[in-house]
């Protein structure tokens, strides 16, 4: 069966500092991998996908993720945090059946 | 920036009374789906809607519930006889084509409460 482990609920990572939020699937055939924020009272947005082509997807806001098929691993990162990224991350996984989403890993970015 | 909305913001309804939530998806999309999630668990997959039918649906999204465009803008989502474990966030989302690897744009949600 298709699924998403986000192994991390919160990650706390001072202002400046590089951010990984960690992600691994399980899927059959290839996946569509996607990356989903959402902060208080709004919907998720979209930041990234991985669909085909280089495993090094750049996204919004600063955002990319390093697909990694031997390790079924979509971990999101960022060069330097921002106080505004704190906020919910959700990886996403498409595989024969449809989206299904991980826990949410909490992102606290501390001034 | 075009975005999906939801309303009601919240719901409240009592055990066994119908309920609709309304959505109105991004005007060029084609494609809409309706999630779920219950307060600290995962976002769910309902279902999916294409070209005025269910494209995809999920064994949570059983006789209970219906999925309707009832003009060409709204997009419902009805649940007909409501259950203390029906009480969730539920997300709207469109995507402009019918392909998966297009990403879903999402409303706010509505939080809908059973007593």
């Amino acid at each position: 069966a298709q699924s998403v482990a986000q192994p991390e609920d919160q990650v706390n990572v001072a202002e400046g500092n590089p951010l990984t939020v960690k992600c691994t699937y399980s899927v059959s055939g290839n996946p569509y991998l996607f990356w989903y924020v959402q902060y208080p009272n709004r919907g998720l947005q979209f930041l990234l996908k991985y669909i085909t082509g280089d495993n090094l997807v750049k996204g919004s806001y600063g955002f990319e993720a390093e697909f990694n098929k031997s390790q079924t691993s979509f971990h999101l990162k960022k060069p330097s945090a921002l106080v505004s990224d704190s906020a919910l991350y959700f990886c996403a996984v498409r595989g024969n059946t449809p989206l299904v989403f991980g826990k949410g890993t909490r992102l606290s970015v501390i001034a | 920036e075009p975005e999906v909305t939801q309303t009601p913001s919240h719901q409240v309804t009592q055990m066994g009374q119908e309920v609709i939530l309304r959505c109105v998806p991004i005007s060029n999309h084609l494609y809409f789906y309706w999630y779920r999630q219950i307060l600290g668990q995962k976002v769910e997959f309902l279902v999916s809607f294409y070209n005025n039918e269910i494209s995809e649906k999920s064994e949570i999204f059983d006789d209970q519930f219906s999925v309707e465009r009832p003009d060409g803008s709204n997009f419902t989502l009805k649940i007909r006889s409501t259950k203390l474990e029906d009480s969730a966030m539920y997300f709207c989302a469109s995507s402009v084509q019918h392909h998966w690897s297009y990403e879903q744009y999402f409303g706010p949600g509505t939080r809908l409460t059973v007593t």
